[in-house]
């Protein structure tokens, strides 16, 4: 079965570290970008960051720069997120998502045709 | 960044039902990139749309997008039970954003 599948979440206290894992299996996942978009309990949908498929071209919302890293290990079809300075405003629920590019004026973007069913990540003290 | 703009928030109809909901983009979203997504409770979003008008694979022919300048609309054309949920559109003509949601339960 083509799915995706998270690991990784749970309670941190403000300013603490979590680090988030997605394997990929049944299809080619070294030719896909690859996403982590976060929905905030009882909130939407909201797109954290995006990496291509050599990891050498990596996209983040403002609110999660110079806090968040995203990578990626094609060998082990596998995707991370390294959140550090966490902040209760990032409590939510984590997907992992295959990314189909769009390219306009040169930049890319992306919708999302595959989806894990996420881990939940609470910051509270 | 664009703000998408969906409506109604809630939309209570009945099985059999047309449905009809709207995302308007705050400006132009390049190349039609925008996307709708069903979400059922306690599980992931599923791909409806891409494109605007484009079926992803597996997606009934009941499902159907459209656009119109900055207004763009996803038509049910029979609801089915299964139907009701939450529905999310998404534009990537630039750095992702998506609409805050339009709920469809039954009446």
């Amino acid at each position: 079965e083509v799915q995706l599948v998270e690991s990784g979440g749970g309670l941190v206290q403000p300013g603490e570290s979590l680090r988030l894992s997605c394997v990929g299996s049944e299809f080619t996942y070294r030719v896909y970008w690859m996403s982590w978009v976060r929905q905030a309990p009882g909130k939407g949908l909201e797109w954290v960051a995006t990496i291509k498929q050599d990891g050498n071209e990596k996209q983040y919302v403002d609110s999660v720069k110079g806090r968040f890293t995203i990578s990626r290990d094609n060998a082990k079809n596998s995707l991370s997120l390294q959140m550090n300075s966490l902040r209760a405003e990032d409590t939510a629920v984590y997907y992992c998502a295959r990314a189909r590019w769009g390219l306009v004026a040169s930049q890319f973007s992306w919708y999302f045709d595959l989806w894990g069913r996420g881990t939940l990540v609470t910051v509270s003290s | 960044e664009i703000v998408l703009t969906q409506s109604p928030g809630t939309l209570s109809l009945s099985p059999g039902d047309r449905a009809t909901l709207s995302c308007r983009a705050s400006q132009s979203v390049s190349s039609s990139y925008l996307a709708w997504y069903q979400q059922k409770p306690g599980q992931a979003p599923r791909l409806l749309i891409y494109g605007a008008i484009s079926r992803a694979t597996g997606i009934p022919d009941r499902f159907s997008g459209s656009e119109s300048g900055t207004d763009f609309t996803l038509s049910i054309s029979r609801l089915e039970p299964e139907d009701f949920a939450v529905y999310y559109c998404q534009q990537y003509g630039s750095s992702p954003t998506f609409g805050g949601g339009t709920k469809v339960e039954i009446k």
